[in-house]
């Protein structure tokens, strides 16, 4: 089993509809959790990061974390075809209060916003 | 302010060839970080600096693999006696967190391909 997992998709949603992105996680120590957007042939980039349990809101984008349950998810509200792309969900460990070591990703779900 | 840049941007190498991959971090990231990206895969985690010293190499795949950072501020990735397994995008990122603090996101460069025939 793979410490980060994530469904691989394809999901498929229309233009202007919710996008649910999902994530589990098996490591407890992980305590820091991280939305990167990879487009096809670019780097990963950073969407969103999320701490503490509950939501955190920027824009379009949710991102919930319930730690007693270990899933992380990725709401994208009102769809565009330019949030098309790989959605990576990484997790991290913390010390001192903050997260600076290394990020394990899961797979990537692939995300298609049909017109 | 400047990202991550990593060169060089593709690397075509015959096998049993030695290549070296350097990465830029953004300036003043105390954090750097090498992420092996094989095709429809996540990164996965290959080394972490904090400054000069290499605190984690466990991602490592194996004594081929080698990764420094001497001043602190670029690093470079070197593989020796390359395999076809070897093929992979490999990334850098930098990040302001160190232990003490400061902010844990990462920030990856635009990769470097390599490709090993």
């Amino acid at each position: 089993q793979k410490e980060v997992e994530q469904n691989s998709g394809p999901l498929s949603v229309p233009e202007g509809a919710i996008a649910s992105l999902n994530c589990t996680y098996s490591d407890r120590g992980s305590q820091s959790f991280f939305w990167y957007r990879q487009y096809s042939g670019k780097s990963p980039e950073l969407i969103m990061f999320i701490y503490s349990n509950g939501d955190k809101e920027d824009g379009r984008f949710t991102a919930q974390l319930n730690k007693a349950s270990q899933y992380v998810s990725l709401l994208i509200r009102d769809s565009q075809p330019s949030d098309s792309a790989t959605y990576l969900c990484a997790g991290a460990r913390n010390a001192g209060g903050t997260s600076y070591g290394k990020l394990t990703f899961g797979q990537g779900t692939i995300l298609t916003v049909h017109p | 302010g400047a990202g991550v840049s990593q060169s060089p941007r593709y690397k075509v190498a015959k096998r049993g060839q030695d290549v070296a991959l350097r990465c830029d971090p953004i300036s003043g990231h105390v954090s750097l970080f090498w992420y092996q990206q094989a095709l429809g895969q996540g990164p996965e985690f290959l080394t972490y600096f904090q400054n000069e010293a290499q605190l984690d190499k466990s991602g490592l795949p194996s004594d081929r693999f080698f990764a420094e950072r001497p001043e602190g501020s670029v690093s470079t990735l070197k593989i020796q006696r390359t395999q076809q397994e070897d093929s992979a995008v490999y990334l850098c990122a930098s990040s302001l967190a160190s232990p003490s603090g400061g902010r844990g996101e990462q920030f990856f460069g635009p990769g470097t391909r390599l490709t090993v025939l």
